[in-house]
């Protein structure tokens, strides 16, 4: 069965410290997989996208990276801002977009 | 979010009565979708479109219809809303269903909630 699987499931950091999201999936056949943020009564919006022939892909302080031998991914943070507050979901494509369940990051001041 | 409006942004509504939620684009997108959003779970495919009145059916197309009679507009109806379809709605558009280009822009989301 298609899985992408996500943890923790809710995290709370404080303002300027780093951070890391996992994502594991059992998709196949395997597209693409991108991270997701979505902020509170917001929709989703794209935050990176990679191949399978990547292993990483930056936006601004969002680094994303993917090993598709062993199947995961993780997403990490850097001197996190109160702006980055919300959820970040894990979407592989295979086919169709198969989503993980999230993961809630609260930066506190 | 993408040119991408959905009405009404909140609703109650009681159990039984239908209930039409609207998606407008103004991005031209041959694909549309509609998802639901609960609590512990990912995102979850309702029904989606890939062109004017070609619709097709997702994981959770139960007690929901859809309809696009343009292509900048998808309605989602449930013609006798229960009470274990209270969620957050979620419409989505794509230029392409699959591949590199399958990037999907997410309207701001409709609360429904089936008294």
């Amino acid at each position: 069965k298609n899985q992408v699987e996500q943890s923790p499931q809710s995290l709370i950091i404080l303002e300027g410290k780093n951070c890391t999201l996992q994502c594991n999936y059992t998709v196949s056949p395997f597209s693409n997989l991108r991270w997701y943020k979505q902020d509170t009564g917001r929709g989703p919006v794209s935050l990176t996208i990679m191949t399978f022939s990547e292993n990483t892909k930056s936006n601004g302080r969002y680094t994303a990276t993917l090993d598709a031998d062993t199947k995961q991914s993780s997403l990490h943070i850097t001197a996190s801002q109160l702006s980055d507050s919300a959820s970040y979901i894990c979407v592989v494509s295979a086919g169709k977009l198969i989503f993980g369940a999230g993961t809630r990051l609260a930066v506190h001041p | 979010d993408a040119g991408i409006t959905q009405s009404p942004r909140h609703k109650v509504t009681e159990t039984g009565t239908p209930v039409t939620l609207r998606c407008h684009q103004t991005e031209n997108h041959r694909y549309m979708y509609w998802y639901r959003q609960d609590p512990g779970h990912g995102l979850r495919l309702i029904h989606y479109s890939y062109g004017v009145k070609d619709t097709d059916k997702g994981e959770v197309s139960d007690g929901y219809s859809v309809s696009r009679s343009k292509t900048e507009d998808f309605l989602l109806t449930l013609e006798s809303a229960t009470s274990s379809q209270t969620s957050v709605y979620f419409c989505a558009i794509s230029e392409a269903g699959t591949g590199d280009a399958d990037t999907q822009y997410f309207g701001p989301g409709t609360r429904l909630t089936v008294l």
